[in-house]
């Protein structure tokens, strides 16, 4: 029953620090996500994934960069951390096909500080 | 552009109340809508719906779709605090990726 993974779960980093949050889905869907939600906002889609090697900016794209080098891995990497990103980022995966394609699974939640 | 509204925002009742939930949208190509819980973790899914008038239902939950004039509402009868949470909606139109609501923030008092 794993579903969506990610991790890690906490972490607090410092101004400039980089980090990888990673992500990995055993339900052999195509699309992957990476949402990032503020206190009280909804839910932002930093980048999105429809199969392995193809990814596409969201809305708030920018300071962070994915990956896709697998059906099962969407790990988001965050370099020079900003106090603007200070927020719970969710990764999520959906078929991409099929009645169920847009029904989204969402993984545990990475609450990040930046001090 | 796309968008999605849901209201009220926020909303108090009391155990045992009925309460209706909004959700408004302007999508291209609209494919499905999709409606959400989230207590103080992860969006856990409820309903997908696809065609107007068909109403979807799980246990005190329930959901329809009006394609016509492009809303869809969440019933929750007989309230209990455990339904405590956001209530999000989201449409999936054209593009690949889902569009979501602000969300409604929902309390339950004893």
């Amino acid at each position: 029953n794993a579903g969506v993974t990610q991790t890690p779960k906490f972490r607090i980093l410092k101004i400039g620090q980089s980090m990888t949050l990673q992500c990995t889905q055993d339900m052999n869907h195509n699309y992957m996500y990476w949402y990032r939600q503020d206190p009280g906002m909804g839910l932002k889609l930093i980048y999105y994934s429809v199969g392995a090697g193809i990814t596409d900016k969201g809305e708030v794209p920018n300071g962070y960069n994915v990956s896709r080098s697998t059906t099962e891995d969407f790990p988001l990497r965050l370099e020079l951390a900003a106090p603007s990103q200070t927020s719970v980022y969710f990764c999520a995966s959906s078929p991409g096909q099929g009645v169920n394609l847009h029904t989204i699974y969402f993984g545990e939640g990475s609450w990040l500080t930046v001090v | 552009e796309d968008k999605v509204v849901q209201s009220p925002l926020s909303l108090v009742v009391h155990e045992g109340d009925t309460v209706t939930l909004n959700c408004s949208y302007e999508v291209t190509n609209f494919r499905s809508l999709l409606w959400y819980k989230q207590e103080k973790k992860a969006p856990t899914f409820l309903f997908m719906l696809t065609s107007s008038g068909i109403e979807k239902k799980s246990g005190r939950l329930s959901s329809i779709l009006d394609k016509k004039e492009l809303f869809s509402i969440l019933n929750i009868t007989a309230t209990q605090t455990g339904d405590s949470a956001v209530y999000l909606c989201a449409n999936a139109g054209n593009n690949r990726k889902l569009i979501w609501g602000l969300g409604t923030s929902l309390a339950v008092n004893p």
